[in-house]
């Protein structure tokens, strides 16, 4: 069954340094997204991408915060220079398209540590 | 605001027995609504969906229910097993930008 994959699962990293967070969605969807997670607290949404640009973004996606689809396969989460607060699993999500109905399907995450 | 609440926050319950786990919304205008379990360190999956017109849900052992009008919606285990134990998250789509609203989640463990 196809599924989203996400490298590293866990990526340790010094504050003000710049981290790349990787995945691969579903190969026929056109819809990616990603989410943080704080320990203890809800999911949160970042962004949402479609056809090679941005297409919502929260208020946590500021300016330190890009997303990039360099191939046809991958979608990447970067930080610029990361702050403590930025420690988070990282989700990744992909849909066939982005009508309501449509089921994101989660990657399994990216624990990121900023010491 | 946007808001999905959940309750209770963690739950204990003992192998075979049976748990409901309850959300609050107010999201509007509304399109569906999710159960997600999550697996401890793991992603989100999918349990079920509902729309406005539809009040029950059932895949195995879960069963959601949903009263749009008074915005709450339930999640039934039934006969649970040690691996239901992870976090049962409520989400729910806004039908004007198609954003998720996500609950804090229920944690649920099941003891042998």
């Amino acid at each position: 069954e196809p599924e989203v994959t996400q490298t590293p699962s866990h990526q340790v990293t010094q504050m003000g340094q710049e981290v790349i967070l990787r995945c691969v969605p579903i190969s026929n969807h056109l819809y990616f997204y990603w989410y943080r997670q704080i320990l203890g607290q809800k999911v949160e949404f970042l962004v949402s991408f479609y056809n090679n640009e941005i297409s919502e973004k929260s208020e946590i996606f500021d300016d330190q915060f890009s997303v990039e689809r360099p191939d046809g396969s991958n979608f990447t989460l970067k930080i610029r220079s990361t702050k403590l607060e930025d420690s988070a699993m990282y989700f990744c999500a992909s849909s066939e398209d982005g009508v309501s109905y449509n089921e994101q399907f989660f990657g399994p995450g990216t624990r990121l540590t900023v010491l | 605001k946007n808001q999905v609440e959940q309750s209770p926050q963690s739950l204990i319950i003992l192998e075979g027995k049976n748990c409901t786990l309850q959300c609050n919304y107010t999201v509007s205008p509304f399109s569906n609504l999710r159960w997600y379990k999550q697996d401890t360190g793991r992603g989100p999956v999918s349990l079920t969906i509902m729309t406005f017109s539809e009040n029950t849900k059932s895949n195995g052992r879960y069963t959601a229910t949903l009263d749009a009008d008074t915005k709450q919606s339930s999640l039934h285990i039934t006969a649970s097993q040690l691996s239901d134990s992870a976090s049962y998250i409520c989400v729910v789509t806004d039908r004007g930008d198609y954003k998720l609203s996500f609950g804090a989640g229920t944690t649920v463990t099941v003891r042998a």
